[in-house]
């Protein structure tokens, strides 16, 4: 089947430190993959993505690169914000087959000033 | 240019209980899926509506149902409510039934079920 593990949390960090957040994934077919952010109290934001492999995906400082070779998809940033603090969820869909995102269990951040 | 929007905000309901949640699409999609958010887990798919269609279901029994109108937007709704139907109800719009592109997700609503 298809599924998401990220790594486990919380993480906290203080400010301008370098973020990583592990994510992993098992795939049938070819999966688009996706990282989204939910601020507290809010929806889910669509944060970047990347449809094949060796893609990058970027924004806001935050990059992601899809792996096929070790089926991962890492969230890095280069100097957190004390505004980034939210949940996390990496997520995988794959175009062929059920139209649906599969998501993994969320990593929340909180960053100290 | 609205984006996907969800009403009511919050719900509280008891146990065997009937529930419609309603939602309205980003401008120009046509794709509505559902999704169920239990505290501290990731979003759980329910299913998904294209041309007024159910056309994927996820792991949800039947107390589970939904509905897409001619103008795109959707409702959910739960019978019988249980405890366990507690949750975070995140509707996500999408077009032309391919989320390769991402789904944009409403701010969900919570329900509460007593």
């Amino acid at each position: 089947g298809n599924s998401v593990t990220q790594m486990e949390g919380p993480v906290t960090l203080s400010e301008e430190a370098f973020l990583t957040i592990n994510c992993t994934y098992t795939a049938t077919g070819y999966p688009s993959l996706f990282w989204y952010v939910q601020y507290p109290g809010e929806g889910l934001q669509l944060l970047l993505k990347a449809t094949k492999a060796d893609d990058k995906g970027s924004n806001k400082g935050f990059e992601a690169t899809y792996r096929k070779e070790t089926t991962s998809f890492h969230l890095e940033k280069g100097s957190v914000q004390v505004s980034d603090s939210a949940v996390y969820f990496c997520a995988l869909i794959i175009i062929q087959g059920a139209q649906k995102l599969v998501f993994g269990q969320g990593t929340r951040l909180t960053i100290n000033p | 240019d609205a984006g996907v929007t969800q009403s009511p905000t919050h719900l509280i309901k008891t146990r065997g209980q009937q529930v419609t949640l309603r939602c309205s699409p980003k401008s120009g999609h046509d794709t509505v899926s559902w999704y169920q958010q239990a505290l501290g887990q990731g979003p759980q798919f329910i299913f998904q509506y294209y041309e007024e269609e159910e056309r994927q279901r996820g792991n949800f029994p039947d107390r589970f149902s939904g509905h897409q109108f001619p103008n795109y937007s959707s409702e959910l709704n739960v019978n019988a409510l249980l405890l366990g139907d507690s949750a975070l109800y995140l509707c996500a719009s999408s077009l032309g039934g391919a989320s390769g592109s991402g789904q944009f997700f409403g701010p969900g609503t919570r329900l509460t079920v007593l």
